[in-house]
């Protein structure tokens, strides 16, 4: 079964600075799809950033990118120029398409002024 | 509708009632996802329907919970005689069939008291 491991319950970044969130993940698939989704305290889960494994180039979206190592099966969010709203929950994902979608544990994230 | 709805948002229930959960999903989505999310945990999958057929049921816990999905589009979770570990989040979300996005509801968090 695939599993989604994020060994950092909580981290804590300066404004305006970068921080990276770690997350590794099991599967014996080839195809699949990584995602980083954020949970403010509303609770509506908001996708951050989307990952295709067939692709080799890590993903970007404005002051978010990842880290995607396919063979160590590891896929890192960095957030760049760190702001206030960024604070939240950030959950790593895995998804074999037409099937359930595995959550990690989770990271909080708290953004110090 | 513009996104996916649950209802209600809130929900307090005396142990040994029996609550049921509302999803609406995104207009034309097939695929319909139930998640339960204990506080400061991550979503765990409960179940999955295709359209209106259960293709997975796996993550229920016991047989006190029961989806259903009857004309593919609304879905409603069921939870008979609730405990007190039955207290979460409960998240539904849609995607098209072969999408590579699920988009999520805000939730409704369920307390037995």
């Amino acid at each position: 079964a695939q599993t989604v491991t994020q060994s950092q319950p909580e981290m804590s970044v300066q404004e305006a600075e970068t921080v990276t969130l770690s997350c590794t993940y099991d599967t014996s698939e080839s195809d699949y799809y990584l995602f980083w989704y954020k949970q403010p305290p509303s609770r509506q889960m908001i996708l951050v950033i989307r990952q295709e494994a067939y692709k080799q180039q890590n993903a970007t979206e404005n002051r978010f990118s990842v880290n995607f190592q396919k063979a160590a099966k590891s896929f890192s969010l960095k957030i760049s120029d760190s702001q206030l709203g960024d604070a939240a929950m950030y959950f790593c994902a895995y998804w074999k398409r037409a099937q359930k979608l595995v959550f990690g544990q989770g990271t909080r994230l708290t953004i110090n002024p | 509708g513009a996104g996916v709805s649950q209802s209600p948002r809130y929900k307090v229930a005396k142990r040994g009632q029996d609550v049921a959960l509302r999803c609406d999903p995104i207009s034309g989505h097939v695929s319909l996802f139930w998640y339960q999310q204990a506080l400061g945990q991550g979503p765990e999958f409960l179940t999955y329907f295709q359209n209106e057929a259960q293709l997975d049921k796996s993550g229920l816990p016991s047989d006190r919970f029961f989806a259903e999905r009857p004309e593919g589009s609304v879905s409603t979770l069921k939870i008979q005689r609730t405990q007190q570990e039955d207290s979460a989040v409960y998240l539904c979300a849609s995607s098209i069939a072969q999408g590579v996005e699920a988009f999520f509801g805000q939730g409704t968090r369920l307390t037995v008291v």
